[in-house]
């Protein structure tokens, strides 16, 4: 079965340090991958997404990721992150065929300390 | 654009007493998606509706949950009887089409509470 991992569930990070989120997923066909981020007290909303194409992947609010299909990765980055990206942010994974059903990552929690 | 609501919020129940939660999709979106997301989880799927059919249910609990889209518009989950089990928050999204390229816009979501 599809599954995703989310190898970090909580990050503590100062204003201005780098992020990187790392996300793997279990699938071996062709696949379509997105990140999607929740800020509190808010739905959860895309951040970006991968169909084809470019594998690397800019987003909103200055987050990108790199599709790395011989790791089965899809990492997210971002170079300094603020204090507003405290949020808790899930990979999502979906077989390209497929019409809709996503499968979610854990998440992970990010808290930016000013 | 509006985008998908749900009411309620929030929910407290009590074990084996029954809940209904209601969506409304964004305007014109033909798919309607139910997820589950227990705590410290990410959302799982539990049933995905093409206008009022059903096209992926496989992980509903069926003999407890169920879920319905009569005019291809609004939708209800209902839980009967729920268990403890069942505290989660139950989000609703919708995509315009059956695009596999489609991106699934949430609700807020409706945080169940069952004691």
């Amino acid at each position: 079965a599809q599954s995703v991992s989310q190898h970090n569930h909580h990050v503590i990070l100062s204003e201005a340090a780098s992020l990187e989120l790392g996300c793997n997923y279990s699938y071996g066909g062709t696949v379509n991958l997105f990140w999607y981020v929740q800020y509190p007290g808010q739905h959860l909303q895309l951040l970006l997404k991968y169909f084809s194409g470019d594998p690397l992947v800019k987003g909103i609010k200055g987050f990108e990721a790199e599709f790395i299909k011989s790791k089965f990765s899809f990492n997210l980055r971002k170079p300094s992150v603020q204090w507003s990206d405290t949020a808790e942010y899930f990979c999502a994974v979906k077989r390209s065929s497929n019409t809709g059903k996503l499968i979610f990552g854990q998440g992970t929690t990010l808290q930016v300390k000013p | 654009e509006a985008g998908v609501a749900q009411s309620p919020r929030y929910k407290i129940i009590e074990k084996r007493q029954s809940v209904a939660f209601w969506c409304n999709p964004i305007s014109g979106h033909a798919t309607l998606y139910w997820y589950q997301q227990i705590l410290g989880q990410g959302p799982k799927l539990l049933i995905q509706f093409q206008n009022n059919g059903v096209v992926d249910d496989s992980q509903l609990p069926k003999d407890r949950f169920s879920a319905e889209r009569l005019k291809g518009v609004d939708s209800t989950l209902k839980i009967q009887p729920a268990k403890l089990e069942d505290s989660a928050v139950y989000l609703c999204a919708s995509t315009p089409g059956r695009q596999h390229t489609d991106t699934q816009y949430f609700g807020p979501g409706t945080r169940l509470t069952v004691l």
